[in-house]
């Protein structure tokens, strides 16, 4: 089973650049869930979705969208890129409500140049 | 302060010995997550749980909501146990919409090396 997979693994951006991370799971999860990890500090909540056509913001949503047009499909878009946008991004979903297992990406190296 | 803390940051040993990762929590919380991040970055789940104890090869791991702390516990330590372990608690919100959601909130994360 392919299980979480995000692309790309590393990518740089200049700034005022736009990209897209890609997040897409096979296990049929409905909540997906997108974090961001800075150095020395935990992973903070970006975004999440309870499923297909819902989502809503986490702890840091400021410079980030995101859409969830299919069950599998969690993608993260940033509008124009800034430094303190380098961090490493984790896409990660789970069957139901919290009291489940997360399952988790292998991450997303970003630097914003 | 941090909802979620954990002790210590840094974490040597020698291969072989018994090893203990603390966490402490804040909030009132649903569930308790134990995960590993490998050198390599990828996050993998270890325990969920909300009560008691559970074992899982050579990990145990032990929750006391009363107290609000959990620990990790490696036996036999290996080099290949080497990596960030990360505590992160399951804290209810409710949704704008309705319904409920947890909220997971992470520790900084416990960087163990097991040396040969």
């Amino acid at each position: 089973n392919a299980g979480v997979t995000q692309t790309p693994k590393f990518r740089i951006l200049k700034i005022g650049q736009s990209m897209t991370l890609q997040c897409t799971q096979d296990m049929n999860h409905n909540y997906m869930y997108w974090y961001r990890q800075d150095p020395g500090m935990g992973l903070k909540l970006i975004y999440y979705s309870v499923g297909a056509g819902i989502t809503d913001k986490g702890e840091v949503p400021n410079g980030y969208n995101v859409s969830r047009s299919t069950t599998e499909d969690f993608p993260l878009r940033l509008e124009l890129a800034a430094p303190s946008q380098t961090s490493v991004y984790f896409c990660a979903s789970s069957y139901s409500r919290e009291n489940t297992e997360a399952f988790f990406g292998q991450g997303t190296r970003l630097t914003v140049v | 302060k941090n909802e979620v803390e954990q002790s210590p940051q840094n974490l040597t040993a020698q291969e072989g010995e018994f090893i203990t990762i603390n966490c402490s929590y804040s909030v009132g919380i649903s569930a308790l997550h134990w995960l590993q991040q490998h050198p390599g970055g990828g996050i993998v789940s270890l325990f969920m749980l909300s009560s008691g104890k559970k074992k899982h090869g050579r990990l145990i791991a032990t929750i006391n909501i009363q107290e609000k702390h959990s620990s990790l516990h490696i036996t036999a330590s290996h080099p290949r146990d080497s990596a960030v372990y990360i505590c992160a608690v399951v804290r209810s919100i409710y949704l704008n919409y309705g319904g409920s959601q947890g909220n997971l909130i992470f520790g900084k994360g416990t960087k163990l090396s097991v040396k040969p």
